[in-house]
Formats: structure tokens, C-alpha cells, sequence
């Protein structure tokens, strides 16, 4: 089976320009994380959506920071416009909440780099 | 608050030693998760296991194991016979279900260097 699946892989882009991440979740999978990783500050939770629809969104650093999940299959994060201390690796992961607290499974990530 | 501190932030073993990184947690939760998650030079996070709080006994699996002490809020593991292929960081994280949904916090890593 597939797991989850990040694209780009690496993204190179300068100041002020517009960054799109995508994830595709395991199939069948109902909750769906988008974490950020930085030497300073580890592993953060930005956002978190549970059937297609955020549950928290306080991790989000700031309104240039937004993220959807338009179908049970695709969600993006989007950083418009970007700095360079957007630089870092975001991950998507995604489980099955069945009402417990169920594994996370991690995709590969995306390494931004903001110049 | 939920609270992970894993205060080894690196190790440095020959490879066939043991070794154990530590992971103390914090919660006022009576059901509560806590995980580990290794992360190698490559860079993505593989899950290696899941333990709820109700669940005290020792897990092995391998090489690996598991203490999980509910009086010491501890979970800490331990690699038996270390490998070149064990060098990565190790994160450990908690979730508490019913009073922060399904959201993990991660402990700061330790990062385990195994030397041939």
C-alpha cells in the first residue's frame, strides 16, 4: 500500500513568492497533520483536519500561512507570501481516528527552502 | 499542558553496545498515548510503536524494547546490539485523545550515532 505522499520533495524559492505544498493521505485515512520541523524549534503541529474539515488550526504561525483539504484524498498548505524563516521541512502525516488516539503515519516531506 | 522531554539530545555508542534513550513525559490525562518514532539520515519519520497508558508491560520487538513506568512517567527504549543502521534521530511524543484530540507532541529528539 501506499503511504502518504508529499510533493515537491524540495522546493527552492525566493522572498515573497507564493509556496503550495501538497499531501495525498493514506487511503482511508480520516484525520490528516501538517507539522513543520526546524533545527530551533523541533517538531510543530500546524494544523490538524479530521473528515475534511480543520479541527486546530493554533499552530498556524500567521495569516500568510493557510491550509485545505477540499476531499478526503488531497489536502495543501500554502505560504503566501514566503520568508526566508519559512525555510524548513513539512511533513503531512495522516491515521484513522476511531475516537482513541491512532498511530500517525509520516510522509517523506518537503525540504522549503525560502531565499 | 502536555509536556515530552527526551534530555539525552545525542548519543554516541560502538556498534554491539546497548543502549537506552530516555523519554519523560507530562500530562494531568488518565488516557494517554505515547509513541517513538525513529528518524534516519533520510530524513522521513517511521513509526516503530504505540503505547497506551493503560498498558504498563514491556514491549521487545528484536532488537528493541520498550519501558513504559506510569509511577516515573517514563517510556524509554532500548536498542540491544546496536548497528551502523540504528544511527538516526529518535523522537518520542505524547497524545492525549479526550482533552487535545488526536494531536502529538514530540520531545526534542536524541540523536543516537552508532560507530562502527
Amino acid at each position: 500500500d501506499a503511504g502518504v505522499i508529499q510533493s515537491p520533495r524540495h522546493e527552492v524559492t525566493e522572498m515573497g513568492q507564493e509556496v503550495t505544498l501538497r499531501c495525498k493521505p493514506i487511503s482511508g485515512h480520516n484525520s490528516l497533520f501538517w507539522y513543520r520541523q526546524t533545527m530551533m524549534r523541533g517538531l510543530e503541529l500546524l494544523i490538524y483536519f479530521n473528515n475534511n474539515v480543520p479541527i486546530d488550526d493554533s499552530g498556524m504561525p500567521e495569516d500568510r500561512f493557510s491550509a485545505k483539504m477540499p476531499n478526503a484524498s488531497f489536502s495543501t498548505l500554502k505560504i503566501q507570501p514566503s520568508e526566508p524563516r519559512d525555510s524548513a521541512v513539512y511533513f503531512c502525516a495522516s491515521s484513522l481516528a476511531t475516537g482513541g488516539s491512532e498511530t500517525q503515519y509520516f510522509g517523506p516531506g518537503t525540504r522549503l527552502l525560502v531565499l | 499542558a502536555q509536556k515530552v522531554t527526551q534530555a539525552q539530545t545525542e548519543i554516541s555508542v560502538v556498534e554491539k553496545e546497548d543502549v537506552t534513550l530516555d523519554c519523560v513525559y507530562e500530562t494531568r490525562d488518565t488516557t494517554y498515548y505515547l509513541f517513538w518514532y525513529k528518524q534516519p539520515p533520510s530524513g522521513e519519520l517511521v513509526f516503530l510503536i504505540r503505547r497506551n497508558s493503560f498498558d504498563e508491560q514491556n514491549e521487545i520487538s528484536g532488537r528493541y524494547s520498550w519501558n513504559f513506568q506510569k509511577s516515573t512517567s517514563s517510556f524509554n527504549f532500548t536498542i540491544t546490539a546496536s548497528q551502523v543502521v540504528d544511527s538516526a534521530v529518535y523522537f518520542c511524543a505524547l497524545s492525549e485523545p479526550y482533552n487535545a484530540g488526536n494531536m502529538l507532541t514530540f520531545g526534542g529528539g536524541t540523536r543516537l550515532m552508532v560507530k562502527p
